[in-house]
């Protein structure tokens, strides 16, 4: 199975502030990757698919960018409702797989 | 709009089984993948079993292949999830998604999930 890993696992920032998580695969996965945004008690949110594709109503300071193995999700200005756990998945294989998550916090 | 309404969740002793059932509205249900992944308590999502859209096909975790069973009828719109032999690693809120497309994709719509918890 591929494996996805995620760093940071905690990430503390400042409203304003520009935000990068990175994605790693075991093995590459060419653009087939999404990233998602959860909150506590609710269910996970699309933001990002085929890598860079904005999820249609996502804002637009949300970006995603890679191919291959290394992937970024990239938020350009932190805004007080971003402060939640992010997720990256690839689907390049019929066993998707999650990353561990980064919990973006408030410094 | 898109709407996915799970159930069957409970309490279940170990060794036990459980249906779980997913209705879906707003979308062209055969037209679709359909996945189970599930969410134990402070953990990432884990994506459990997918089902194509198309032919049918079915494909799980390595964690619960032989246990689970997902299935679906389009002429119902419903998803299920046949868990058999539950575990206490087992517990979890179980979420049905729709895919993006009729194979692997990535999930554009989730439900507000249903609470297994496997204990004696």
């Amino acid at each position: 199975d591929i494996q996805m890993t995620q760093s940071p696992s905690t990430l503390s920032a400042s409203v304003g502030d520009r935000v990068t998580i990175t994605c790693r695969a075991s093995q590459s996965i060419s653009t087939w990757l999404a990233w998602y945004q959860q909150k506590p008690g609710k269910a996970p949110k699309l933001l990002i698919y085929k890598a860079s594709s904005l999820e249609s109503g996502v804002p637009s300071r949300f970006s995603g960018s890679g191919s291959g193995t290394e992937f970024t999700l990239t938020i350009s200005s932190l805004q007080p409702d971003d402060f939640a756990t992010y997720y990256c998945q690839q689907y390049n294989s019929y066993s998707r797989t999650f990353g561990q998550g980064t919990k973006v916090e408030i410094k | 709009e898109v709407q996915l309404l799970e159930s069957g969740g409970g309490l279940v002793q170990p060794g036990g089984s459980l249906r779980l059932s997913c209705a879906a509205s707003g979308f062209t249900f055969s037209s679709y993948a359909m996945s189970w992944v599930r969410q134990a308590p402070g953990k990432g999502p884990e994506w459990l079993s997918a089902i194509s859209g198309t032919d049918g096909s079915t494909y799980y975790a390595d964690s619960v292949k032989g246990r689970f069973t997902i299935s679906r009828d389009n002429s119902k719109n419903r998803l299920t999830l046949q868990m058999n032999s539950l575990r206490a690693e087992d517990a979890a809120v179980y979420y049905c998604a729709k895919e993006g497309g009729s194979g692997p994709n990535s999930f554009d719509y989730w439900g507000q999930g249903t609470v297994v918890t496997v204990s004696s």
